[in-house]
């Protein structure tokens, strides 16, 4: 059964205390590995997709990797504004795709000044 | 600007009363989804779409209804044998483009 799991639940970090995410994955072809981030009472917004093992992206201070049964969200120096629940989803690959994403249950990061 | 927008972004339903939500895009994205979201869970698939006057059941179905009778919209229906409809519900669109997701800004349901 294709299954994702995200710790730790949530995370307090201090101002440029970097951190980082972990989502763990079970999946029958994996055609896509997605991080989002949602903030309270909104939508999630995508921020990065991975699709092989060994890929890694980055945006400001966030880096995303990814490996055959796990990917990382490292934050470096988060800043208060960086405060948000990260959505972990996968989606499985092979004929007859849906498009349909698993998603894992979310870390909810807070960033004290 | 291109997107997604759903409506009410807040809405209160009686017991017995059939609800609908709408969802609203002009991305020109063929497949469309709707998920609901409860704290502490993950996001959970109810209906999807790859194709107007097409759609099919999700992981949890039950309670809910939709309709795809154009491409720009995909209205979901919160029955009233929906038990537990207290929830945050997200619509989606799927890019064939860029491989993702696009998400509305969400409607929460509340039973009074």
């Amino acid at each position: 059964e294709d299954q994702v799991t995200q710790s730790p639940e949530a995370l307090r970090l201090q101002e440029g205390e970097s951190s980082s995410l972990n989502c763990s994955y079970t999946v029958s072809g994996l055609r896509g590995l997605f991080w989002y981030r949602q903030d309270p009472g909104k939508g999630p917004e995508f921020l990065f997709t991975l699709y092989s093992a060994g890929e890694e992206k980055e945006k400001e201070r966030l880096k995303a990797t990814l490996t055959k049964k796990e990917s990382f969200l490292h934050i470096t120096a988060p800043k208060p504004e960086d405060s948000a629940t990260y959505l972990c989803a996968v989606q499985r690959g092979g004929s007859g795709n849906t498009g349909k994403l698993i998603f894992g249950q979310g870390t909810t990061l807070q960033v004290k000044p | 600007d291109g997107g997604i927008t759903q409506s009410p972004k807040y809405l209160f339903r009686k017991e017995g009363q059939n609800v609908t939500l709408s969802c609203e895009q002009n991305l020109n994205h063929d497949a469309m989804y709707w998920y609901r979201q409860d704290p502490g869970q993950g996001l959970r698939l109810i209906y999807y779409s790859q194709i107007v006057n097409d759609f099919q059941k999700g992981d949890i179905a039950e309670g809910y209804s939709v309709s795809r009778e154009k491409k720009e919209s995909f209205p979901l229906t919160v029955t009233s044998a929906q038990k537990n409809p207290t929830a945050f519900y997200l619509c989606a669109t799927f890019s064939t483009g860029w491989g993702g997701y696009t998400f509305g800004s969400g409607t929460r349901l509340t039973v009074v």
